[in-house]
C-alpha cells in the first residue's frame, strides 16, 4: 500500500529566504509519480510541481524546486526568494503504478504548514 | 486550464439526512475523485472514477456512496448523513494522460448537526 508522509507540521521563514520542505513515501511499485500542491488562505488548492520517478533530474518550476532522492524515498520542496504570497499548506502526493487495482489513485500527505513572514 | 465546479459550496444537515454533493469537470478529464479534508487528516480519498458507470473505492469509503453519470458529472451521496461526515469536501480531476496531475474544485463544507 502507497504511504506518504510528511513530518514537519509547520515551518516559519523570513522572506526572501529558501525554505525546504520535506515528503517520505512508501510504495512496492518501480515506477511512480510524486506531486507537490499548495493550499492557499481561500482553500484553494493548486498544482505546484511533478517528479517521475524514472527521471534522475530533479524538476525545477520558477521558484520551486525537488529534491528527489530515490534510495531515501524522498521527495522534498525546495522554495528559493520567499514571498509572503508563499504562506500556504504544501501537500505531497503520490500515485503509483500503470496498470492495476490502484490506477488513478493519488495518496497525500497531512501537508505542512508555511508561513512567511517580512 | 482545467475547471472544475463544485455545488453547493456550503451545506447544513441533520444527522440522518440525505446529502448529495455535485462535481462537474468541463475538460473531458477521464479521472474524477472525491476528498475529505479534515485538520490533522489532510486529504483523504472517498471514491474516483475513470469514466461514466465506473466507481473505485477510495481510502475513506464508509457512509459514502458515488456515481458518475457521466464523464463531465460526479455526484457524493451521503445518505444517512452523521456527525463525523461534517468535513470539507473537494472533488478533483485529472488530465488526459497518465501522470493523473489533479485539478481541484473550490471545495463543499459541509456541517451535520
Amino acid at each position: 500500500a502507497q504511504k506518504v508522509t510528511q513530518t514537519q507540521t509547520s515551518i516559519s521563514v523570513m522572506e526572501k529566504t529558501t525554505v525546504t520542505m520535506d515528503c517520505v513515501y512508501e510504495t512496492q511499485d518501480s515506477s511512480y509519480f510524486l506531486f507537490w500542491y499548495k493550499q492557499t488562505a481561500s482553500g484553494e488548492i493548486v498544482f505546484l510541481i511533478r517528479q517521475d520517478s524514472y527521471k534522475k533530474e530533479n524538476a525545477t518550476v520558477g521558484h520551486y524546486s525537488l529534491n528527489f532522492q530515490k534510495p531515501k524515498s524522498s521527495i522534498g520542496l525546495i522554495i528559493t526568494a520567499t514571498q509572503i504570497e508563499d504562506s500556504a499548506v504544501y501537500f505531497c502526493a503520490m500515485r503509483e503504478g500503470y496498470t492495476g487495482a490502484n490506477t488513478g489513485k493519488l495518496t497525500f500527505g497531512h501537508g505542512t504548514i508555511l508561513r512567511v513572514h517580512p | 486550464e482545467a475547471a472544475v465546479t463544485q455545488s453547493p459550496r456550503n451545506k447544513v444537515t441533520v444527522t440522518g439526512g440525505n446529502v448529495t454533493l455535485s462535481c462537474r469537470q468541463t475538460n473531458s478529464h477521464n479521472y474524477m475523485y472525491w476528498y475529505r479534508q479534515d485538520t490533522g487528516h489532510g486529504l483523504r480519498l472517498i471514491h474516483y472514477s475513470y469514466g461514466a458507470g465506473n466507481l473505485q473505492i477510495g481510502d475513506v469509503p464508509d457512509g459514502y456512496k458515488a456515481t458518475r453519470t457521466t464523464q463531465e458529472d460526479f455526484f457524493l451521496l451521503l445518505e444517512l448523513a452523521s456527525p463525523s461526515q461534517t468535513s470539507l469536501y473537494f472533488c478533483a480531476s485529472s488530465d488526459p494522460d497518465w501522470k493523473n496531475t489533479l485539478y481541484f474544485g473550490a471545495g463543499t463544507r459541509l456541517s451535520v448537526l
